[in-house]
């Protein structure tokens, strides 16, 4: 296993337009979360599965901000009529849940989304 | 809410000097701390955690302790190196109380020169 892994790691898109970004976690892992980091902060919580059921959705999840996880493996987030706040990083992180005694994220490398 | 407030860099050292982050927060629950560690161009590592007080983490000569009086959970390190330089954030989970995301602070730039 590579870890969690993400796609694209950039993506530049013109305002306006839709992006999906795709995150592939650890196979045995059950939660998947979705943070965004923007230049110069630490990241945001914006949303997280355990299996295929969307847990917890925050505030900064705006409708223009979807997520699945389809049977419980890859998770895809969408953002439609992309904004130039938009740009940020979007990092996705897999955990085997709290219950354990390894309990703790693995993060991916991210996504890097340009709005111009 | 919960929050964390992280001491602001960037921070600048000599190899082999001490480093001290700071890092408070603020939590309704009880929760667990962190440090994770971004170096360039890579995800977010978890560096250390500890889920109690009085509980220290440790992990590549680095240091934490959870303390509750003072709400603080400091990085140190007795003897950095130039493999140090990174992005250091400090976060919490309140789990316990069922929250399981991640409650991150600004992140601090550490630079280490040789």
């Amino acid at each position: 296993d590579t870890g969690v892994s993400q796609d694209p790691r950039h993506k530049i898109t013109k305002r306006g337009q839709n992006v999906t970004f795709r995150c592939d976690p650890i196979s045995e892992h059950n939660r998947l979360y979705w943070y965004r980091q923007t230049l110069g902060q630490g990241p945001e919580f914006l949303t997280y599965f355990q299996n295929e059921a969307q847990l917890e959705k925050s505030r900064l999840l705006s409708d223009r901000f979807s997520a699945e996880r389809p049977k419980g493996s890859f998770s895809t987030l969408e953002i439609q009529r992309t904004e130039q706040g938009d740009s940020a990083m979007y990092l996705c992180a897999s955990s085997l849940g709290w219950d354990t005694d390894n309990y703790g994220y693995t993060f991916g490398s991210g996504t890097r989304l340009t709005v111009v | 809410g919960n929050s964390v407030t992280q001491m602001e860099g960037p921070v600048t050292l000599s190899e082999e000097a001490f480093l001290t982050i700071n890092c408070t927060y603020t939590a309704t629950g009880y929760p667990s701390l962190f440090w994770y560690v971004q170096y360039p161009g890579e995800g977010l590592q978890l560096l250390l955690k500890a889920t109690k007080a009085d509980d220290k983490g440790s992990n590549k000569g680095f240091e934490a302790t959870y303390r509750k009086e003072t709400t603080s959970f400091h990085l140190e390190k007795g003897s950095v190196q130039v493999s140090d330089s990174a992005v250091y954030f400090c976060a919490l989970s309140d789990y316990l109380s069922g929250n399981e995301k991640l409650t991150f602070g600004t992140g601090t730039r550490l630079t280490i020169i040789p």
